[in-house]
């Protein structure tokens, strides 16, 4: 199976910040790597697909890069409702595997 | 709007089968584009893929390694849903479980989530 690696596991931003998450793949995923968010009680929400592509809908603070094996999520200028936990997904190959989380918390 | 509605008990003894049904509005169980999964998450796991059905001119189902042995999904046409059964399950199953539509290799919809405790 793909390891996924996520740093930092938490981070404690202001409102305005910019915030950039990164993650790790044990192998090659090429640009197959997606982006989650999830709120407390709620099932993830799809931010960024395909490494770079923004999800219909999401706002565009939010932007996604990488390829190969090293993948960052950035968040231009952190908004109230952003304080989440984000998940990155591989889907390059069976089974497709998820990080382990990265908590952004309010300072 | 495609929309997943989950059903099951939220309690389930040790040993015993746990089912979910997942009921899919806006969308086909046999479409030919969709795959149809099973997410749980605990905080010992975090998010782990059980297992999924998709139809491709005829059924296929893949299952995760770590449950292949107890793990049984199944697509139900007559009601558009697909169901999760997970045998002899133990106090480690207990998570929240999600339902979840996935197209060209994301996550695009997700059931409201389950959290089903096993009872020892």
């Amino acid at each position: 199976d793909i390891q996924m690696t996520q740093s930092p596991s938490s981070l404690s931003v202001s409102v305005g910040d910019r915030v950039a998450i990164t993650c790790r793949a044990s192998q090659s995923v090429s640009t197959y790597l997606n982006w989650y968010q999830q709120k407390a009680g709620k099932a993830p929400k799809l931010l960024i697909y395909a490494a770079s592509s923004l999800q219909s809908g999401v706002p565009s603070r939010f932007s996604g890069s990488g390829s190969g094996t090293d993948f960052t999520l950035t968040i231009s200028s952190l908004q109230p409702e952003d304080f989440a936990t984000y998940y990155c997904q591989q889907s390059y190959s069976t089974p497709w595997t998820f990080g382990q989380g990265t908590k952004v918390e309010i300072k | 709007q495609v929309q997943l509605q989950q059903s099951g008990p939220g309690l389930v003894k040790a040993s015993q089968t746990l089912s979910l049904t997942c009921a899919i509005s806006g969308d086909s169980v046999s479409s030919n584009s969709a795959v149809w999964n099973w997410i749980r998450q605990s905080p010992s796991r975090g998010l782990e893929w059980l297992g999924r059905t998709y139809y491709r001119s005829k059924w296929y189902n893949d299952y995760a390694v770590s449950v292949k042995s107890r793990i049984t999904i199944n697509p139900d046409t007559s009601k558009n849903q697909f169901s999760l059964q997970l045998n002899s399950v133990t106090p480690e199953d207990t998570a929240v479980y999600y339902c979840a539509r996935a197209k060209s290799g994301s996550y695009l919809d997700w059931g409201q989530g389950t959290l089903v405790t096993v009872s020892s």
